[in-house]
């Protein structure tokens, strides 16, 4: 049984560029979330998709911007890429809007230039 | 505001010193603690959930207790493969998760 999936796992990004990240959740799991984790520090919550829409949102800009598919997986986007977004970006799939079964997967570490 | 803070930032122990973690949070309608170990560069690995107040959970040397303000997490005579980032996560009523900074553990053999 697979379990989340992230792609690419490496990508190194000049400033103002633009990233797409995608995410294949758990088998069984319909909810990706997505967050960001600095060096040194603790995972911050970007957002949330559920039924293909954008549930909860955290305290990030608008250039973050992300997408879910009908088949529950999903991207995450990143405009006019700043060296402060060089980070490890984490997916997580869970089970309905009660996030049962959260699961982490391995991130995408981006490093912007 | 949901808050998550941890402590100590770093531990250093001896292979077979046993030491407590500790997570301290203020969190509005508390659904879930959860503790999760991070290796560098990997995703954090689900380790405990604790649901309410004098809940405790045990994994091979490791123990997980929680009270109204904070959690603690108990390392018994720990290994070197023990060594990783140990992160804590509170579930609020909105469902998603806040984590804390981390305590980054090195057992020396």
């Amino acid at each position: 049984d697979a379990g989340v999936t992230q792609s690419p796992t490496h990508l190194i990004k000049t400033r103002g560029q633009q990233v797409t990240l995608r995410c294949s959740p758990k088998s069984g799991h319909d909810t990706v979330s997505w967050y960001q984790q600095a060096l040194g520090q603790g995972p911050q919550f970007i957002f949330q998709y559920y039924e293909e829409e954008e549930r909860q949102r955290g305290n990030f800009p608008d250039r973050f911007s992300g997408h879910q598919f009908p088949n529950y997986s999903s991207e995450l986007n990143v405009n006019a890429l700043l060296l402060g977004d060089s980070a490890l970006y984490l997916c997580a799939s869970s089970w309905g809007v009660e996030n049962y079964g959260y699961t982490f997967g391995s991130g995408t570490r981006l490093t912007v230039v | 505001e949901d808050q998550v803070t941890q402590s100590p930032e770093a531990l250093r122990l001896q292979e077979g010193e046993s030491s407590s973690l500790n997570c301290s949070y203020t969190v509005s309608g508390l659904r879930g603690l959860f503790w999760y170990r991070q290796d560098p560069g990997k995703g954090p690995e689900f380790l405990f959930t604790l649901y309410s107040a004098g809940e405790e959970k045990e994994k091979e040397r490791l123990k997980a207790t929680l009270t109204k303000k904070e959690s603690f997490l108990h390392i018994t005579a720990p290994k070197p493969e023990d060594s990783a980032t140990y992160l804590c996560a509170v579930q609020a009523k909105s469902q998603n998760f806040v984590f804390g900074p981390g305590t980054r553990l090195s057992v020396l053999p």
